[in-house]
């Protein structure tokens, strides 16, 4: 079963609301976790680094303001894209990462949600 | 400028015959490389990883071959089924654990 929740799965918005994506890690804590962003027929792009209690470190080209990242708990960390607009119409999608598996980093650890599909109309 | 590339979009196999999927990658300070499954509108699933130390790893089916001097990865699936078709990404990771993706290689095995 899924061990990183995403919802909603799809939403569509009016152009000019806000709406808010949920990921949660199931039976893990994570301190950190991660949002990208896919295009058709592109690579995920990440967007941000979600830490736990603390504002979120953005890449370069992607607003803050737009984008707001909230990591309150462990378990939860939630995107909420501010006067969306159909540009911002993509496939955005969360990892975490259970660090408290096995030594030794080989991957497998990272767990990526199912994603949210948002149509901005 | 991407760092991690795919330079194939799709690939077409026979089932039973060998898969292989190619990626490249400019950043030498990169020390993990993972190949990710997907399938639409679902988040990718983790299949096999390999450290920047070693050139080769082997699971089951699946193989990652890695050559560092070249700047090159290959994911190797023998035998190829049907329902390994999916598109595979190839990621990258240096430090942290952010992690940089190709664009994908869509895998079609057909039966």
């Amino acid at each position: 079963g899924a061990v990183v929740s995403q919802h909603p799965s799809r939403v569509i918005c009016k152009s000019g609301t806000s709406v808010k994506i949920e990921c949660r890690s199931l039976d893990f804590q994570a301190t950190t976790m991660f949002w990208y962003r896919q295009f058709p027929k592109q690579s995920l792009m990440l967007m941000a680094t979600s830490n736990e209690g603390s504002k979120a470190t953005y890449e370069q080209g992607v607003e803050k303001d737009k984008f707001l990242i909230n990591h309150a708990s462990l378990t939860l960390s939630t995107l909420t894209v501010t006067s969306a607009h159909p540009e911002d119409s993509s496939f955005y999608i969360c990892s975490a990462s259970h660090s408290g598996q096995a030594l030794g980093w080989a991957g497998n650890t990272i767990y990526f949600g199912e994603g949210s599909w948002l149509t901005v109309v | 400028d991407q760092q991690v590339k795919q330079n194939s979009p799709s690939l077409s196999v026979q089932e039973g015959r060998i898969s292989i999927l190619n990626c490249d990658y400019t950043n030498s300070m990169f020390d993990y490389f993972l190949w990710y499954k997907k399938y639409p509108a679902e988040g990718p699933t983790f299949l096999i990883s390999i450290s920047s130390i070693k050139d080769k790893n082997e699971d089951g089916r699946f193989t990652v071959f890695l050559n560092k001097s070249a700047k090159h990865l290959s994911l190797h699936i023998v035998p190829s089924q049907p329902g390994d078709s999916a598109v595979y990404f190839c990621a990258a990771k240096g430090g942290s654990e952010k992690l940089v993706f190709g664009k994908g290689t869509k895998l079609t095995v057909n039966p």
